[in-house]
């Protein structure tokens, strides 16, 4: 099951555009990217996937480049109810989902 | 309503005792799990079941197990709490049809607090 590394923590203001950079270099051919969201004392909440190239939905946009041994996860501007821990697995999903500590994000007023 | 409800929400209790979460689904998902949450940490799983008949340990099932009472009703025990059991338990489903791969719906979770 591929490891995945992530920032720790990131802060931001509101209205800015915020990039999250997940590393993964042992990503299997059968692997998808996958982020989840988490506000506190809730469960996480899918946000986007992919598997190759570049993701777009409401809430967000995913970038990966050719060799997938990364991803980006594009929020635009964000607002204070983005302040959030955001999780980045790699995996087939379901029980194969290992989910990481994640990346804690501030958005400041 | 929500579509994953956990039981209870939050619960304290003391060493040796038995507990019980309780997870139930209104999405007809054949797929559901039982995930642990220590503060800062990530989630880790702790049980999983793909049907009725279908249990399988996950990254640390020592200490708990499971009942699948029915396609929509996933429990989880404790037979004796101790108190590095204290955590947040999340329950979640997943459909094996899903165009999304594995996509996970969690409950909002329940905290146990073992004295």
């Amino acid at each position: 099951l591929a490891k995945t590394t992530q920032p720790i923590s990131m802060d931001s203001y509101e209205g800015q555009e915020v990039n999250i950079t997940c590393s993964h270099n042992n990503i299997a051919t059968n692997d998808y990217i996958t982020w989840y969201q988490q506000f506190p004392s809730q469960g996480p909440r899918f946000i986007i996937q992919g598997y190759k190239t570049k993701v777009t939905n409401e809430v967000a946009s995913l970038f990966i480049p050719a060799d997938r041994k990364s991803s980006t996860l594009s929020l635009p501007r964000v607002s204070l109810s983005d302040t959030a821990v955001y999780y980045c697995l790699v995996g087939a999903g379901g029980f194969k989902t290992i989910f990481g500590a994640g990346t804690r994000l501030f958005v400041k007023a | 309503d929500a579509d994953v409800t956990q039981t209870p929400r939050n619960r304290i209790t003391k060493t040796g005792k038995r507990i019980m979460l309780e997870c139930s689904q209104t999405k007809g998902h054949d797929r559901m799990y039982w995930y642990r949450q220590d503060p800062g940490l990530g989630l880790r799983l702790i049980y999983y079941s793909f049907d009725v008949k279908d249990i399988n340990k996950g990254e640390i099932s020592d200490g708990y197990s499971v009942s699948r009472q029915a396609q929509a009703k996933f429990s989880l025990s404790l037979e004796s709490a101790i108190p590095n059991q204290t955590a947040l338990y999340f329950c979640a489903t997943s459909d094996r049809t899903s165009g999304r791969a594995g996509e996970l719906f969690f409950g909002e979770g329940s905290r146990l607090t073992v004295l």
